[in-house]
């Protein structure tokens, strides 16, 4: 399975926004890149998802690589509710979603 | 979006008993839905997928018969953790794709079960 890399962990203060890597270099050209976010002691939550073009929603915008073994997720403007564990996952239609470790994102008021 | 729903949302049982989770898909048909286990401080650790009509999946390593998994229909699925203990203590999460939305997975809100 292709697998993705993240940090572990990154801090960012209110207000202001919030770039989260994910290097996945063995992508396959039929892998959709789908971001989920997780908050304390709740399920996942889609955030967003794209295949080549960046994509922009409410909640963020993907920002991905030409070649596509790297994105970015974008929060524009972070605030404390957007605190969260982020995933960045590899994935062929309805097959099974496999987290990695995520990325915990701190926001300092 | 689309909406799935989990209950108990947390659940307290004696060492030994039997404890069953549902996981429904509210407005939508899922015939595959998928368990996941979470530790605390861990990720998500996907334990089966369950398919309508037919026997569920399951990851390797997890015990089919310690966790039994029936998909009666196209908005349920069941998860029983048979003859619990302590180290099953886990937060039990269920998804389920919605058809037509090109992958989009939606999460259940979890259930807490603590083995006593």
């Amino acid at each position: 399975d292709a697998k993705t890399t993240q940090p572990n962990s990154m801090e960012s203060n209110e207000e202001e926004p919030v770039h989260l890597p994910c290097n996945h270099s063995t992508i396959s050209g039929t892998d959709y890149i789908h971001w989920y976010r997780q908050l304390p002691s709740q399920g996942p939550e889609y955030v967003i998802h794209g295949l080549t073009s960046n994509v922009n929603n409410r909640m963020a915008s993907l920002a991905i690589a030409e070649d596509r073994k790297s994105s970015t997720l974008i929060l524009h403007r972070a605030t404390l509710r957007d605190a969260a564990v982020y995933y960045c996952i590899l994935r062929t239609s309805y097959d099974k979603v496999i987290f990695g470790p995520g990325t915990s994102l701190s926001v300092i008021p | 979006g689309a909406v799935v729903s989990q209950h108990p949302s947390r659940v307290i049982c004696k060492s030994g008993t039997s404890v069953k989770i549902e996981c429904r898909s509210l407005d939508f048909q899922a015939t595959t839905m998928f368990w996941y286990r979470q530790f605390p401080k861990q990720s998500l650790m996907l334990m089966a997928t369950s398919n309508e009509g037919s026997k569920a999946t399951y990851e390797q390593g997890v015990e089919k018969d310690k966790f039994l998994i029936n998909h009666a229909s196209l908005t349920l699925s069941t998860l029983t953790v048979t003859s619990a203990h302590p180290e099953d203590s886990s937060f039990y999460i269920c998804s389920a794709p919605e058809p037509g939305s090109r992958g989009e997975q939606f999460f259940g809100p979890g259930t807490r079960l603590t083995v006593l």
